[in-house]
């Protein structure tokens, strides 16, 4: 079976910096995907991750650790707009299909 | 270039009835998938379809089905609908890498189900 565990909600100010935790127990690793959706909007691609280490895009950068089943999305210099659920998702084992984590709300305030 | 197309974007049914969604599919994307998304449960996987042939399933009862045509457009249809099965519908569509996987997932807006 395949359970991907996350936050459920998260606050943050304006200028900081968050970091939003995924792990994941798999029946073999493909990769891994965060994407952002804002309320009653599609999904839309943030990052892959398929080997450890550190990719970074922007203010944006995601972490993969294989072998603790472990990933992470950092968020730097936090704007209003960034307020969204982030979805963390792993590639199964055909890879054919996403398994989603049941997403993280982020609330940014200023 | 076009993204995902879903229509209708919202749809109101009864109980027992049975609805059609359609998705088209970015152009030259070959594969579509279904997901359902509810408060509860987040996205869930329905299924998937690469040149008209289902490659993968995910845990829903029988009553969603899915199909591909040809041009690589693809409906799903419930039957027998419950009240449960209220929630937003995302299709997504992806190019296919060499070993056949998917690539990167392009969602569309989303059909909003509403079962009374």
């Amino acid at each position: 079976g395949q359970n991907i565990d996350q936050p459920t909600e998260m606050t943050a100010t304006e200028g900081a910096i968050v970091q939003i935790n995924c792990t994941y127990q798999t029946s073999g690793f493909n990769g891994l995907f965060w994407y952002q959706q804002h309320a009653g909007e599609a999904p839309t691609f943030l990052s892959y991750n398929v080997l450890d280490g550190l990719e970074e895009k922007g203010r944006f950068s995601s972490f993969l650790s294989r072998s603790k089943g472990y990933s992470y999305l950092l968020l730097k210099e936090l704007q209003m707009k960034d307020s969204a659920s982030y979805l963390c998702a792993v590639v199964n084992q055909a890879g054919t299909a996403l398994i989603f984590g049941k997403g993280t709300t982020l609330s940014v305030s200023s | 270039k076009a993204g995902v197309t879903q229509t209708p974007r919202y749809l109101i049914k009864t109980r027992g009835q049975q609805v059609t969604l359609s998705c088209s599919p970015i152009s030259g994307h070959r594969s579509v998938s279904w997901y359902q998304q509810t408060p509860g449960q987040g996205l869930q996987f329905l299924f998937e379809y690469f040149s008209e042939t289902q490659r993968n399933k995910g845990n829903f009862p029988g009553r969603f089905s899915g199909r591909q045509f040809s041009n690589s457009r693809s409906e799903m249809n419930v039957s027998t609908l419950e009240l449960g099965d209220s929630a937003l519908y995302l299709c997504a569509s992806s190019l296919v890498g060499g070993k056949g996987w998917n690539t990167e997932a392009f969602f569309g807006q989303g059909t909003r189900l509403t079962v009374v």
